[in-house]
């Protein structure tokens, strides 16, 4: 069975351009969560989406967006980017539910320049 | 608000030796608390959960973990480390629906 799969791997991007991020969780996951991890500040929750809702937000920007399909897949876009942005942006899914083990994606890499 | 504090920035230990990572968490409740590894430049990987029980968990590539409630810890153990568990280690709480990490431990395995 396939895990949470996410692309783009890598992802270079200018400074104040939009970046789109996927993901597909795992097959009857309806949780997606996004984490960023930046260098030195570890792994930082960003959103938690569950049956196209957005359930729960970080302490981040409203230029940090996203959104979750019908099939459960999910988007994650970052407006106007800057250079503090580049990071590991990490997807991870888990049945809905308190405690629920989440399982993570390989993460896709945005570097902004 | 809940947090997840890993004292230890970086260890160094040699291949066959022991290995404990600690944890501690501060939660009102009993706390449903995952220990993941992550390899450079890859995600993060389940090696064990706590959720109730038996407070001594068996996880993947030998790793166990210990839940202390006295102590609001969940220390991570390996009786003999491989060059292969070269890797950074989260320790995290659930609560509120997400995941709480702490800061990660840097395992470096010396020959």
């Amino acid at each position: 069975e396939a895990g949470v799969t996410q692309s783009p791997t890598h992802l270079i991007k200018t400074r104040g351009q939009q970046a789109t991020l996927r993901c597909s969780p795992i097959s009857g996951h309806t949780s997606v969560y996004w984490y960023q991890q930046a260098l030195g500040l570890g792994l930082q929750f960003l959103l938690w989406y569950d049956e196209g809702e957005e359930r729960n937000r970080g302490n981040f920007p409203p230029r940090f967006s996203g959104r979750q399909f019908p099939n459960y897949s999910s988007e994650l876009n970052v407006n106007a980017l800057e250079l503090e942005d580049s990071a590991l942006y990490l997807c991870a899914s888990s049945l809905v539910g308190f405690g629920n083990t989440i399982y993570f994606g390989e993460g896709s890499w945005l570097t902004v320049v | 608000a809940q947090s997840v504090t890993q004292p230890d920035i970086h260890i160094t230990v040699s291949e066959g030796a022991s290995l404990e990572l600690r944890c501690n968490y501060s939660y009102g409740a009993t706390p449903y608390l995952f220990w993941y590894v992550q390899s450079p430049g890859q995600g993060l990987q389940l090696l064990l959960k706590y959720f109730s029980g038996d407070t001594l968990v068996q996880g993947i590539k030998g790793f166990e973990a210990e839940f202390k409630r006295s102590q609001s810890s969940f220390n991570l153990r390996k009786p003999s480390v491989h060059w292969s568990d070269a890797a950074e280690y989260f320790c995290a709480c659930s609560n509120d629906y997400k995941l709480s990490f702490g800061a990660g431990t840097t395992v470096t395995v010396r020959a």
